[in-house]
């Protein structure tokens, strides 16, 4: 069963403008991490930020915010201010840890482009 | 080291060679995870070492696949008898748990894979 899904194959986004990637994921368990990375045209995983299932807030870091909302298993990425080298491939991940278990699976991803 | 390092970065090879490929993480991080990537695909779980502990090989697609890591240091994926579909890139990561970031797993820049 797909336990991450990003709905969203592509996204368009005017430069300046804030844009939302959606994330929603699947897990019984109540301690896990959902994690945002972006990967550029050069191929390389940059790690943009991390949510744990407890934090009280939604993280932040820096033009990177996480929507995280619980109860409907969403944790949506809002990139603010997009800039053209935001143009690159996202992907949403969760971490599920359990006695025999430890795993770090990632969603399908969302190519944005970003338009001058 | 500074990052993940992975070699080859790039390796042709024969259908029905053996090919290795090797990951050294970064110091001090006690996972290691091993990705496939193939071409405008998302990230398909291979394999996870955490220290001595046994590896979860729940992603390994097939018996031609096998890995190894020493303690928690250098891994090594092998995957015996090539075949065209193997061709993808192969992403090796590591992580050690922070209160801030939780278990960020931070990349290499890849194994490209390529079987002729």
């Amino acid at each position: 069963a797909q336990k991450i899904t990003q709905t969203q194959p592509g996204m368009f986004v005017q430069e300046k403008e804030a844009v939302t990637l959606d994330c929603t994921y699947d897990t019984s368990d109540p301690s896990y991490g959902l994690f945002w990375y972006k990967q550029p045209s050069s191929g390389e995983m940059i790690f943009l930020i991390y949510q744990g299932s407890y934090d009280q807030q939604n993280a932040t870091e820096g033009r990177y915010s996480l929507n995280f909302q619980k109860a409907r298993k969403s944790a949506n990425l809002v990139i603010s201010a997009s800039q053209l080298g935001d143009s690159a491939m996202y992907f949403c991940a969760m971490r599920e840890r359990k006695t025999s278990y430890d795993k770090v699976i990632f969603g399908p991803g969302t190519s944005l482009s970003v338009i001058p | 080291g500074a990052g993940v390092s992975q070699s080859p970065s790039n390796k042709v090879t024969e259908k029905g060679k053996d090919v290795e490929l090797r990951c050294d993480p970064i110091s001090g991080h006690t996972a290691l995870y091993w990705y496939r990537q193939r071409l405008g695909q998302g990230l398909e779980f291979l394999i996870y070492f955490q220290g001595n502990s046994a590896p979860d090989k729940s992603g390994l697609p097939s018996d031609r696949f096998s890995a190894e890591r020493t303690g928690e240091s250098v891994s090594t994926l092998t995957i015996q008898r090539t075949q065209q579909e193997d061709s993808a890139v192969y992403l090796c990561a590591s992580s050690y748990w922070t209160a801030s970031s939780g278990n960020t797993i931070y990349f290499g820049e890849g194994s490209w894979l390529t079987v002729v």
